[in-house]
């Protein structure tokens, strides 16, 4: 069954404490794979658009990176501001499947 | 600034009525689309739209109705045969359908009450 898993479902950081948020994917065809950040009662805001293993993109102190299964996205020295809900989704054929999303909560 | 508009924010819906959600865009993008999200799933595609006069039912079709009058324009309309219409309705778009990035509004809430 194509699917899109995201783990772990919810993170709590220190301020300053590095880590990576996970959207692993059993699709074939894969032609995009998105994340987005989502601030409660929000709508998705955009990120990162991938298309190929080995890409990577970097937007201040986030950074995605992209492999056959799986995409990582690494939040360097994480300020409160960061705390959101983090989704990704995966394209591939022409169907657009959306991650359940990481709850990040970073305390100063 | 170019963006996309959803309206109301909030909205309570009495049992056995129909709604209608708003979505406008002014980004000039040709398709355009309708999520649902509840807690701890991942959104959901009700309905989607790659050019006026035309749509495509999503994975959640049914309660739901759709119109494409105008490329600016995509509302959606939450019938009384929607079982469980509470939730987060968003309203995207993008330039194309295949595979290009999609743009969220800020969504509406829905409340059956």
């Amino acid at each position: 069954e194509d699917q899109v898993t995201q783990s772990p479902e919810a993170l709590r950081l220190q301020e300053g404490e590095s880590s990576s948020l996970n959207c692993s994917y059993t699709v074939s065809g894969l032609r995009g794979l998105f994340w987005y950040r989502q601030d409660p009662g929000k709508g998705p805001e955009f990120l990162f658009t991938l298309y190929s293993a080995g890409e990577e993109k970097e937007k201040e102190r986030l950074k995605a990176t992209l492999t056959k299964k799986e995409s990582f996205l690494h939040i360097t020295a994480p300020k409160p501001e960061d705390s959101a809900t983090y989704l990704c989704a995966v394209y591939y054929t022409d169907k657009l499947i959306f991650g359940t999303g990481t709850r990040l909560q970073v305390f100063p | 600034d170019g963006g996309i508009t959803q309206s109301p924010k909030y909205l309570f819906r009495k049992e056995g009525q129909n709604v209608t959600l708003s979505c406008e865009q002014n980004l000039n993008h040709d398709a355009m689309y309708w999520y649902r999200q509840d807690p701890g799933q991942g959104l959901r595609l009700i309905y989607y739209s790659q050019i006026v006069n035309d749509f495509q039912k999503g994975d959640i079709a049914e309660g739901y109705s759709v119109s494409r009058e105008k490329k600016e324009s995509f509302p959606l309309t939450v019938t009384s045969a929607q079982k469980n219409p509470t939730a987060f309705y968003l309203c995207a778009s993008s330039i194309g359908a295949d595979g290009n990035t999609i743009y969220f509004g800020e969504g509406s809430w829905l409340t059956v009450v």
